[in-house]
């Protein structure tokens, strides 16, 4: 079975300083991994995916990801951080029919 | 297509009581998963279905409850005998077919609080 650990359930930059959102995998098969969004009382909405290919993927509002199978991981990154990225931020893998979420990190930006 | 589409949006019950729920997933997509987030958690999976079938369901999910998707399009999400413990936001996604999940999009979710 696939899972994921997102280490720091809060993590607290100022505007404008790197993200850095970190998550570790594990699946007994090559992973579909995935970066997911949450606004307050708002759906789930997809950041980006890694399936196959470049092991670099880029996605909305200038966040990117990076799939490192040696280290099992696919942290989450943003060069400068807006105060519209405040919200909760979930990783997700998928090994098969279904999909897994950790439990989520939440980003919070001062001014 | 509108996305999915999650009723009721707000669900507030009597302990003891029965509550179902209902999703409709993005119409041409195959796969619809259900999904519980309690404050402060990721979501947690519950069942998923491939069509009308029910392929997954979590060791977690008492039985309690119960889902069904009958002609393969829309589903429903039945606890029975509510308990405090199930207060929590329900989340319902589809993702089209296909070995590996691609991308699942989600609905809004429904809120249910038991008292």
């Amino acid at each position: 079975a696939q899972s994921v650990t997102q280490l720091g359930s809060h993590v607290s930059v100022s505007e404008g300083a790197l993200v850095l959102l970190r998550c570790n995998y594990s699946s007994s098969v090559p992973p579909y991994l995935f970066w997911y969004v949450q606004y307050p009382n708002q759906g789930l909405q997809l950041l980006l995916k890694y399936t196959t290919g470049a092991t670099l993927v880029k996605g909305i509002n200038g966040f990117e990801a990076e799939f490192k199978k040696s280290e099992t991981s696919f942290h989450l990154t943003k060069p400068s951080a807006h105060m519209s990225d405040a919200a909760e931020y979930f990783c997700a893998v998928s090994a098969g029919g279904d999909m897994r979420f950790g439990a989520g990190t939440r980003l919070t930006v001062k001014p | 297509d509108t996305g999915v589409s999650q009723n009721p949006r707000h669900k507030i019950t009597k302990r003891g009581q029965n509550v179902t729920f209902r999703c409709d997933p993005i119409s041409e997509h195959n796969r619809l998963y259900w999904y519980r987030q309690t404050l402060g958690q990721g979501p947690e999976f519950l069942t998923y279905f491939q069509n009308e079938a029910q392929l997954e369901k979590s060791r977690l999910l008492s039985d309690r409850f119960s889902a069904e998707r009958p002609k393969g399009s829309f589903s429903t999400l039945e606890i029975q005998r509510t308990e405090q413990g199930d207060s929590a936001m329900y989340l319902c996604a589809s993702s089209p077919g296909g070995m590996f999940v691609t991308e699942a999009f989600f609905g809004q979710g429904t809120r249910l609080t038991v008292v």
